[in-house]
């Protein structure tokens, strides 16, 4: 099946910096998602990009499919950004989760 | 307009028991996935369902573990004879069509093994 990559593994910032999230695929996707899963446990669902460039709020997201990666930006960060960061890739062939990027807003 | 539930959210077992696991797709929704995360784990996927049949079930453990999704009700995950190894969050997952669609999760039912 699909490998998918994520990096960094750990991130800690100021409350206001900015960061950028990477998330690379072994082979063509036909889905490429983008959760949060905050403190409580609950997935977030916060992009559907299996390729293009979307924007919510301080969040955007780029998957260029090509190269088989993805980017999730996140802009002014505060501290309820804070949470794991999973990308999800794959499609009829099979779907796979990234480990994570596990990310600490500080005050 | 409900999104994906899933009960029981907390689920405790002794060693040998069986564990059932209910997950309700979004209205409209006729693919259900389900995951396991273990703790300070990622997600694996297990299975695929569509309504009645298994697509794929490539990440489930070969023995004590099953699946279904009847015509009628929930998506039903049956793990028999539960051992201390699968206390973990099982999440499920709906799509209105199939794997390449948006995916929308469920909050999960945490099982603990005693």
């Amino acid at each position: 099946g699909i490998q998918v990559e994520q990096s960094p593994p750990d991130l800690i910032l100021q409350e206001g910096a900015n960061s950028t999230l990477r998330c690379n695929f072994s082979d063509s996707v036909n889905n490429l998602q983008w959760f949060h899963q905050n403190p409580w446990g609950q997935l977030i669902n916060l992009f559907y990009i299996p390729s293009g460039t979307k924007q919510n709020g301080r969040l955007s997201a780029t998957t260029v499919a090509t190269e088989r990666y993805s980017l999730l930006y996140i802009s002014s960060s505060q501290t309820t950004d804070s949470g794991v960061y999973f990308c999800l890739g794959g499609g009829a062939d099979g779907l796979t989760f990234g480990k994570g990027t596990h990310l600490i807003i500080q005050p | 307009n409900a999104g994906v539930m899933q009960n029981p959210r907390h689920l405790v077992r002794r060693r040998g028991q069986e564990a059932r696991l209910r997950c309700s797709p979004m209205k409209g929704h006729s693919h259900v996935y389900w995951y396991r995360q273990l703790p300070e784990e990622g997600l694996k996927f297990m299975v695929y369902l569509q309504k009645e049949n298994i697509i794929d079930e490539s990440g489930m453990p070969k023995e004590r573990f099953s699946a279904e999704f009847p015509k009628e009700g929930p998506s039903i995950l049956r793990i028999q004879q539960v051992v201390r190894g699968d206390s973990a969050a099982y999440f499920c997952a709906s799509s209105y069509r199939g794997s390449e669609n948006e995916q929308f999760f469920g909050p999960g039912t945490r099982l603990t093994v005693l």
